[in-house]
């Protein structure tokens, strides 16, 4: 069962342009949402992160909306630029006393044409 | 600041035999995650690491997979015997304790195929 469903799969912005990638979960114990950017040949790096007391967060051009009611949050992605070219992964997270139960969505593959 | 490093970086071996993994994760952080992210998918949890002990291992193939970190540092992931699904770049990850996601990173992976 997928915990975490991220939409689209692949992704092609021009340059300047916004890019907004999509994310849907169903178990409502998730409490923290992390956006994740991943260059190829390297490992995941954090980006932002969200917790659902508030709505939106925003980090330089990267902001991430946050609907607790339909269980969604997004990430958009302002001025695109060549260099977020990427795979992009959200996921979300239940707490534990001493674990973290991360559940990552499938990706999506941006591409920021110059 | 050294990250997370982590050998090989690749690996190719034929199905049944044995493979080993190893981590080294920046220092002072007390959490160590192993990772499995099969091509064209999300990272999936194997195990994580409270110092040297277990706290969560529920998504390791028991059968064939096993993890130690036996002095609370570095840390092996061992195979065995390897069967084609186990194709995909695994992941070491390490952050200061559990619950501070904030602090986690991640090493670049080692990347199996197994033929």
């Amino acid at each position: 069962q997928q915990q975490v469903k991220q939409s689209p799969q692949s992704l092609i912005v021009q340059k300047g342009g916004i890019s907004i990638i999509n994310c849907a979960y169903e178990n409502t114990a998730f409490d923290y949402f992390p956006w994740y950017q991943q260059f190829p040949g390297k490992g995941p790096a954090l980006l932002i992160a969200i917790r659902p007391d508030v709505s939106e967060k925003k980090e330089g051009r990267f902001t991430i909306s946050f609907n607790k009611s339909a269980k969604q949050f997004s990430l958009h992605i302002m001025d695109s630029q060549p260099g977020d070219s990427a795979t992009y992964f959200c996921a979300a997270v239940r707490p534990g006393d001493r674990d973290d139960k991360i559940i990552f969505g499938k990706g999506t593959r941006l591409h920021i044409l110059p | 600041e050294a990250g997370v490093a982590q050998s090989p970086r690749y690996k190719i071996i034929e199905k049944r035999q044995s493979v080993a993994f190893w981590c080294n994760p920046i220092s002072g952080h007390a959490t160590l995650y192993w990772y499995q992210q099969i091509l064209g998918q999300g990272p999936k949890l194997l195990i994580q690491f409270q110092n040297n002990g277990v706290v969560d291992d529920s998504q390791l193939p028991k059968d064939r997979f096993s993890a130690e970190r036996l002095k609370g540092v570095d840390s092996t992931l061992k195979i065995q015997p390897a069967k084609l699904e186990d194709s995909a770049v695994y992941l070491c990850a390490s952050s200061l304790g559990a619950g501070e996601l904030e602090t986690q990173y991640f090493g670049p992976g080692t990347r199996l195929l197994v033929l």
